[in-house]
């Protein structure tokens, strides 16, 4: 079957623009979550949904960061205004259930200019 | 705040012998435990889970142990093959919260 997917697996942008990171989650999972990996580090938690609702996302690190995911299934991490600061991997898992394995996807690297 | 480290950042074993990672966590209440291998360019692939109530957990070539009285695990792995070669991170859960990862052990297989 399917694994977690994310699209682009790159992104190249500049300061200050808009980017939007996609997740699709292995089918029938209802907890997704999203991470932030730097070089030579373990992935960093930034939000969790479970359904469509965001259940945790006090690891968003400002208000530039938003996520959502209205139908319960596909999310979109959205970054607004990027900073330098913001280059890492951004890496997205589900779960059957909260607490439960993670499975996660390929990640989007992300690079801002 | 949770604390989940790892002794060892890297670690070098020649082909065949066996491996052993450990990692540190500092929260009592954590009762599910995970690690995972993470490849160059790829996302970190499950390999073997543990929960509160036991000891030790085996899966193929790897075995998992956990100690909570000095709230310690680690991750066997026997007869290292080069394709073990990778970065380990334990991660812990609390019930009901996320789950925190620690920096990760490199893993080098020397053929």
């Amino acid at each position: 079957g399917a694994g977690v997917s994310q699209t682009p697996s790159n992104k190249v942008t500049e300061k200050g623009k808009y980017v939007e990171l996609r997740c699709d989650p292995i089918s029938g999972h209802t907890a997704l979550y999203w991470y932030r990996q730097s070089l030579g580090q373990g992935p960093e938690f930034l939000i969790y949904f479970q359904g469509t609702g965001a259940a945790d996302d006090s690891g968003l690190p400002n208000d530039r960061f938003f996520a959502v995911r209205p139908e319960g299934s596909v999310s979109t991490l959205k970054i607004q205004r990027t900073e330098r600061g913001d280059s890492a991997v951004y890496l997205c898992a589900s779960s059957l259930k909260p607490s439960g394995t993670q499975y996660f996807g390929p990640g989007t690297r992300l690079t801002v200019l | 705040g949770e604390s989940v480290g790892l002794h060892l950042p890297t670690l070098s074993v020649q082909e065949g012998d066996n491996s052993i990672i450990n990692c540190a966590y500092s929260n009592s209440a954590s009762d599910y435990f995970i690690w995972y291998k993470q490849e160059s360019g790829k996302g970190p692939q499950f390999i073997i889970d543990i929960r509160s109530n036991m000891d030790k957990r085996q899966g193929q070539r790897v075995t998992v142990l956990l100690n909570k009285t000095v709230k310690h695990l680690s991750l066997q792995i026997a007869a290292t093959q080069p394709g073990d070669s990778a970065v380990y991170f334990c991660a812990e859960n609390i019930p009901g919260n996320q789950f925190y990862f620690g920096t990760g052990t490199s893993l080098t297989v020397i053929p």
